[in-house]
């Protein structure tokens, strides 16, 4: 099973600031997605951005964007003018071809977004 | 509103006994999802399946059972022969051909 990791437990931003979460992944595959959810305290999972690997440009929704980095396995989330309610658990994930679609996911960083 | 609902929100359950989490969702997906998130990591995968009367085991298959019997429908069932149940479980869904899954808002399990 391809394996995701995220380096940093913890991460901490103040409001108006830029931060970037990080994220690597093993695989063999040449074509497969990845993906980035947030995680309130109310535990809901919602989807931040994805990224298919054969695409080359970055993707971005409004103030997230990703860095992908396919050579490197690296899918790393800026997050810009960071807001209060961005505060949660991020966790990456990488979708592969097999397993129904099912998502592999990394242990999660915690945001803490500070006035 | 379509969307996908797990109920109950909280469940207790005490140790031999077998419970079921329900999963419902509205948005016509085919595949649906089950997984178990545990204080520190990340989600992993309990079963999933990709059409009615058909599912597969994921990475932590032991001790859970699940049915597909109706298209909106995806029960897990926690038996008594899982060590440790005491867990969150979300289950997710994805329309055919598309490539994101979609969350429902989870069931927190606890044993007694």
């Amino acid at each position: 099973a391809q394996t995701v990791t995220q380096s940093q437990p913890e991460m901490s931003v103040q409001e108006a600031e830029t931060v970037t979460l990080s994220c690597t992944y093993d695989t063999s595959e040449s074509d497969y997605y990845l993906f980035w959810y947030k995680q309130p305290p109310s535990r809901q999972m919602i989807l931040v951005i994805r990224q298919e690997a054969y695409k080359q440009q970055n993707a971005t929704e409004n103030r997230f964007s990703v860095n992908f980095q396919k050579a490197a396995k690296s899918f790393s989330l800026k997050i810009s003018d960071s807001q209060l309610g961005d505060a949660a658990m991020y966790f990456c994930a990488y979708r592969s071809w097999g397993s129904g679609y099912a998502l592999n996911f990394g242990k999660g960083t915690s945001l803490l977004v500070t006035p | 509103d379509g969307g996908i609902t797990q109920s109950p929100k909280y469940l207790f359950r005490k140790e031999g006994q077998n419970v079921t989490l329900s999963c419902e969702q509205n948005l016509n997906h085919d595949a649906m999802y089950w997984y178990r998130q545990d204080p520190g990591q990340g989600l992993r995968l309990i079963y999933y399946s990709q059409i009615v009367n058909d599912f597969q085991k994921g990475d932590i298959a032991e001790g859970y059972s699940v049915s597909r019997e109706k298209k909106e429908s995806f029960p897990l069932t926690v038996t008594s022969a899982q060590k440790n149940p005491t867990a969150f479980y979300l289950c997710a869904s994805r329309g055919q051909g598309a490539d994101t899954q979609y969350f429902g808002p989870g069931t927190r399990l606890t044993v007694l």
